[in-house]
């Protein structure tokens, strides 16, 4: 089936640094990748979008000088969150739309800031 | 998209069948009904999804009612490692031009016992 491989699926960095979680879409093209932000006990809620050759769209109350999203290509979505502090802190994960599978999910980035 | 409604818990025995509801009263005619789940700690898992007619797959059974306004997901032999959160979403389909994002409700904790 379709894969999207997410890493690293689990990172620990310090408070102020920045972090950079990649998706890539395995065996087939990814023209739209969708981020995702999952805390304790809670659902996703979806942070962003990004497509490939425009700028991420980005959900109300997401920052986007914090989380900044790059489509390099037509397999590849990065998130990067920048100025990490403990309160961003939560598992991301990215999906892309399939045909056969409706959307598609990454394994999922566990981020700690300490 | 259409709002969907699933109980917050259910449990099964192992062996079992397990039936999880789903309703989507507001559903329009070109939604589909897809399925995920998530183990603790993964990306979501694509199960199945169908428009209007009945589907089954390896995994499960997707039963639509006549007028679409509700599903059932059925694991037919529930194990323990179906143990997890069980989300119904409604959309269009990815294949389509109307996919647009997913938007994940609270799910159904499904917890299969011994």
């Amino acid at each position: 089936g379709a894969v999207v491989s997410q890493h690293p699926s689990r990172v620990i960095c310090k408070s102020g640094t920045s972090v950079k979680i990649e998706c890539r879409s395995l065996d087939f093209q990814a023209t739209t990748m969708f981020w995702y932000r999952q805390f304790p006990k809670q659902s996703l809620m979806l942070m962003a979008t990004s497509n490939e050759g425009s700028k991420a769209t980005y959900e109300q109350g997401v920052e986007k000088d914090k989380f900044l999203i790059n489509h390099a290509s037509l397999t590849l979505s990065t998130l990067t969150v920048t100025s990490a502090h403990p309160e961003d802190s939560s598992f991301y994960i990215c999906s892309a739309p399939h045909l056969n599978y409706g959307y598609t999910f990454g394994s999922g980035t566990r981020l700690t800031v300490v | 998209d259409a709002k969907t409604t699933q109980p917050p818990s259910m449990d099964c025995a192992e062996g079992r069948a397990a039936n999880l509801p789903c309703n989507h009263s507001t559903i329009s005619g070109n939604e589909y009904v897809y399925w995920y789940r998530q183990i603790h700690s993964q990306g979501p898992q694509y199960i199945i999804h169908g428009l209007k007619n009945n589907e089954t797959n390896e995994m499960a059974s997707l039963i639509i009612t006549e007028d679409r306004k509700s599903s059932t997901l059925i694991l037919p032999h529930a194990t323990l490692r179906d143990t997890a959160v069980y989300y119904c979403i409604v959309r269009g389909h990815a294949g389509g031009t109307s996919y647009g994002k997913l938007t994940f409700g609270q799910g159904t904790i499904l917890t299969v016992h011994p």
